[in-house]
Parts: C-alpha cells; sequence; structure tokens
C-alpha cells in the first residue's frame, strides 16, 4: 500500500518570508495524483494544490507551488511570502487512479506550520 | 452553497452507547467517504462508497457501520462506541471516480467516547 511521509512535525516563518514544507511517498504506481490540504483552526479540510504525476511541470496557485520530483517520489510545498493566514496544519495526500484500489486517498501526518509576525 | 454538512460537530458520549454521525452533500457527488483524524496519524479512511448501495471497507473499518440509501447522505454509524473511537471524523465527497477531482470535505465532528 502507498504511504505517504511528512518529517516536519512542526514548522515556523517569519511573515512575509518563504517556507517549504516537505513530503515524500512510497508507491509501485507510475500515474497517480497528489495534494496538499491545509487545515486552520477551524478544522476545514482547504484544498491548496494539486499535481498529476505525468505531468512534469510544477503546479502553481498564487504563493503556493510544489516541487515535485517523481523519480525522488518528492512533493515538497513552498509558501512564499508567507501571511499570518498561512498558519495551518498542512497535509500532503496521495491518490490512486485505480478503481480496485478504491481510488485511496492516503494522508502524511501533517505540519503544523506557525507564522511569526 | 455547495457544501458537505456533518452533524453534531461535537459529541461527548458513554461507551457502549450507539450513536449516528450523519453527512449529507447537495453536489450530487458519487463517491463519499469517511476519515478518521488522530494526532500523528493523519487521516485515515474508515468506510467509502461509490454510489448508492454500494460500500466498502477502508484502512480501519473495525467498529463502525455506514449506509448509502440515498445518494446525498452517507451517515456513520457506531454501534458501540469505546473509548479508542475518540477522535475527529470527517466525511468527504467528490464527482465520479475520477481521481484527479478534489475530495470536499464536511467541517468534521469531535466525537469523546468516555
Amino acid at each position: 500500500a502507498q504511504t505517504v511521509t511528512q518529517s516536519q512535525p512542526e514548522m515556523s516563518v517569519q511573515e512575509a518570508e518563504t517556507v517549504t514544507l516537505s513530503c515524500t511517498y512510497d508507491t509501485s504506481e507510475s500515474d497517480y495524483y497528489l495534494f496538499w490540504y491545509k487545515q486552520p483552526p477551524s478544522r476545514q479540510m482547504i484544498l491548496v494544490i494539486r499535481q498529476e504525476a505525468y505531468k512534469q511541470q510544477n503546479a502553481t496557485e498564487n504563493r503556493f507551488s510544489v516541487n515535485f520530483q517523481k523519480a525522488a517520489k518528492s512533493f515538497s510545498l513552498k509558501i512564499s511570502d508567507s501571511q499570518l493566514g498561512d498558519a495551518a496544519m498542512y497535509f500532503c495526500a496521495y491518490r490512486s487512479p485505480r478503481r480496485d484500489n478504491n481510488n485511496d486517498m492516503r494522508f502524511g501526518a501533517g505540519t503544523r506550520l506557525t507564522v511569526k509576525p | 452553497e455547495a457544501q458537505v454538512t456533518q452533524n453534531p460537530r461535537y459529541l461527548i458520549t458513554v461507551t457502549g452507547k450507539k450513536l449516528t454521525v450523519t453527512c449529507s452533500q447537495n453536489m450530487n457527488h458519487e463517491y463519499m467517504s469517511w476519515y478518521r483524524q488522530d494526532p500523528g496519524l493523519g487521516l485515515r479512511q474508515i468506510y467509502y462508497s461509490m454510489n448508492v448501495e454500494v460500500t466498502d471497507k477502508g484502512d480501519v473499518p473495525e467498529g463502525y457501520k455506514v449506509s448509502r440509501k440515498e445518494k446525498r447522505n452517507f451517515p456513520l454509524i457506531l454501534e458501540s462506541p469505546s473509548p479508542n473511537q475518540t477522535s475527529l471524523y470527517f466525511c468527504a465527497s467528490s464527482v465520479g471516480l475520477a481521481v484527479y477531482n478534489e475530495q470536499f470535505f464536511g467541517p468534521g465532528t469531535r466525537l469523546t467516547v468516555l
């Protein structure tokens, strides 16, 4: 089964600075999807960004971008110009395209990001 | 407004007292699932449903039941709750089986079993 590892339980960043959150995964599949979700104190899960494995170009959404290294099975999230509202728990997730794998979505343990004013 | 709703948002109960957490989505999504979130473990899937009357086990199904009698509703049932089921629970839904499609999450239910 696929596993997702987030090795940084906690990270902090100064407001307006850049921070990178790490994520690695283990899979034998060649086609899959990767996601970063944000969970603020409200507990709501919010999709930040997603990446298709067959696309070489790294996904970007405003201040959020990823560094997708397929061979290394690495999917890091970069947050530029950090804002106080970025403070949250961030989850990396992997989703299988296989129906016999129930299109399984697997999550990492999460990284709690603190933004210092 | 497109959304996934869960009720209740908070629940404190005692061991063995049956409870149901409701989940409803208004987006006509085929795929629905339940997760539990525990510190240091992320979210783990309990059960999922690919359509009406089609449900299957996820990674941690023990102690839980679900049903999918209508497309919009996917309740989670704990027949005899135990303290190890104290957790934060999320319902989620997505369009069909296309894996690229975003999963929309409910607001979460904080359950405490004494």
